[in-house]
């Protein structure tokens, strides 16, 4: 969905660097995901943010942090990567209301040497 | 939490067939139960989803239904096609300020 823009789409890096995975979105939601996609295992929330001063852990945030710069924007680092973080990265963004329909972006695709 | 079981984890059928992906949950206070579509190479996609007011939907060669009674949805796809080829998630959430806990996805083949 080209409303939800991810950046980078893919990135190669070295254990123990910091990197950052950006997350755009043009639908004027106000709710943010970040997602972990490993073979298998289907979609784990990292962390979330229903509004812009709202942050929330989701099942698997070891090892990560985010920022919400803005409505719009919803950062996701890695402050120290390791091997097994090697996965796809999706975020997503919804409504407020009632009923949870997400809409993702493209994924980054992570690989941490 | 929320617990969401997804069945088969992989599924072929021959172009024509229909197509049968089974959800089962475990909070009954859970009301929303979207299916999501996944490409190779690129984010889900929304194609159908179901409120807990509703025990039937359909879209075209899609249709979802729910069992509320023992907490389980089903997606059915008829006369499928080599585009239907994809990994289909259902999801499930509890009201508007709880997130969607998704299934472990079922990879569909569809051979012509």
């Amino acid at each position: 969905d080209a409303d939800v823009t991810q950046t980078p789409r893919n990135r190669i890096t070295k254990t123990g660097k910091r990197i950052m995975l950006e997350c755009s979105q043009t639908k004027g939601h106000d709710r943010m995901y970040w997602y972990r996609q490993d073979p298998g295992l289907g979609l784990q929330l990292i962390y979330y943010s229903f509004d812009v001063k709202d942050i929330n852990k989701g099942e698997i945030s070891d090892g990560y942090s985010v920022s919400r710069q803005a409505q719009a924007k919803f950062s996701l680092s890695l402050e120290s990567a390791i091997p097994n973080q090697t996965a796809l990265y999706f975020c997503a963004t919804s409504a407020r209301g009632n009923y949870n329909e997400q809409f993702f972006g493209p994924g980054t695709r992570l690989t941490v040497l | 939490g929320e617990n969401v079981e997804q069945h088969p984890s992989t599924l072929s059928v021959q172009e024509g067939d229909s197509a049968v992906i089974k959800c089962t949950y475990s909070d009954s206070a859970s009301n929303y139960f979207p299916w999501y579509k996944q490409e190779l190479g690129k984010g889900p996609q929304l194609i159908i989803d179901i409120r807990s007011n509703v025990g039937e939907k359909k879209d075209q060669r899609i249709a979802v239904t729910l069992n509320k009674t023992a907490k389980h949805f089903s997606l059915h796809i008829t006369e499928t096609q080599p585009e239907d080829s994809a990994v289909y998630f259902c999801a499930a959430s509890i009201g508007g300020y709880s997130t969607l806990t998704f299934g472990k996805g079922t990879m569909l083949l569809v051979s012509p």
